[in-house]
């Protein structure tokens, strides 16, 4: 059982506009920065968001973060078939002292 | 660039300790004020957080691996470790080492990750 909650799954057609959800608590999400990872079949996870809504450089504008209150989400435009990937949030905990992620949102491009 | 490598068995015995080094290149870890930390991942699920060492030597565990953990780091080989006591097969799971820029930080660079397996 993840600290933060993500949706299992999400999927959408080339070009479209995806929003992947994460909800916390006022003890992480709530309190700290929120940041996303992508994780291709296979590899290693990749910092894709940071700070909320800061992409690290050579990550396309296509990606995008936002936090209101306890929730955060991340889009993805012009979807692409490279971007079938596993998503995951991450926040620092206060209480637990350390970082909890969500469980991950498979992402199918159909 | 700064680039992480995780080395250690891949395989482990029931009750024995998983031991996993993190070797850093392209950077010291004990400057610049990183934390680094050691990730996991079970076959098929999402991601945890085994905890982190500070560039001071500092560390951090999850409360629900404490008992087990512990983390060291070794500046003079630019390499900070894992240990895992007590194993079972539920610590079967890939390991990832990873940095962040600072305590609570986005993790910036991961390693490729090693898989570890808990069997007899």
């Amino acid at each position: 059982q993840s600290v933060l909650t993500q949706p299992p799954s999400a999927s959408g057609t080339p070009g479209q506009r995806v929003t992947i959800s994460c909800s916390g608590s006022s003890s992480n999400i709530g309190s700290n920065t929120v940041n996303w990872y992508q994780q291709l079949p296979g590899t290693a996870p990749k910092l894709l968001i940071y700070s909320n809504n800061q992409r690290p450089s050579g990550i396309p504008d296509r990606f995008s973060g936002s936090k209101s209150g306890t929730s955060a989400s991340l889009a993805i435009s012009g979807l692409q078939s490279e971007d079938e990937a596993d998503y995951y949030c991450a926040a620092w905990d206060d209480s637990l002292n350390g970082v909890v992620f969500g469980g991950g949102t498979k992402l199918t491009v159909l | 660039q700064v680039q992480l490598q995780e080395s250690g068995p891949g395989l482990v015995k029931p009750s024995q300790t998983l031991s996993l080094t993190c070797t850093v290149s392209g950077g010291s870890i004990s400057s610049g004020g990183y934390y680094w930390s050691w990730i996991r991942q079970h076959p098929g699920k999402g991601l945890e957080c085994i905890g982190y060492i500070s560039y001071s030597g500092s560390t951090y565990y999850n409360p629900s691996l404490k008992s087990r953990v512990t983390m060291s780091e070794d500046t003079s080989k630019n390499q900070f470790s894992l240990k895992l006591s007590s194993v079972t097969a539920a610590d079967t799971a890939v390991y990832y080492c990873a940095r962040a820029p600072y305590r609570g930080g986005a993790l910036d660079i991961w390693g490729q990750g090693t898989m570890v397996t808990v069997s007899s």
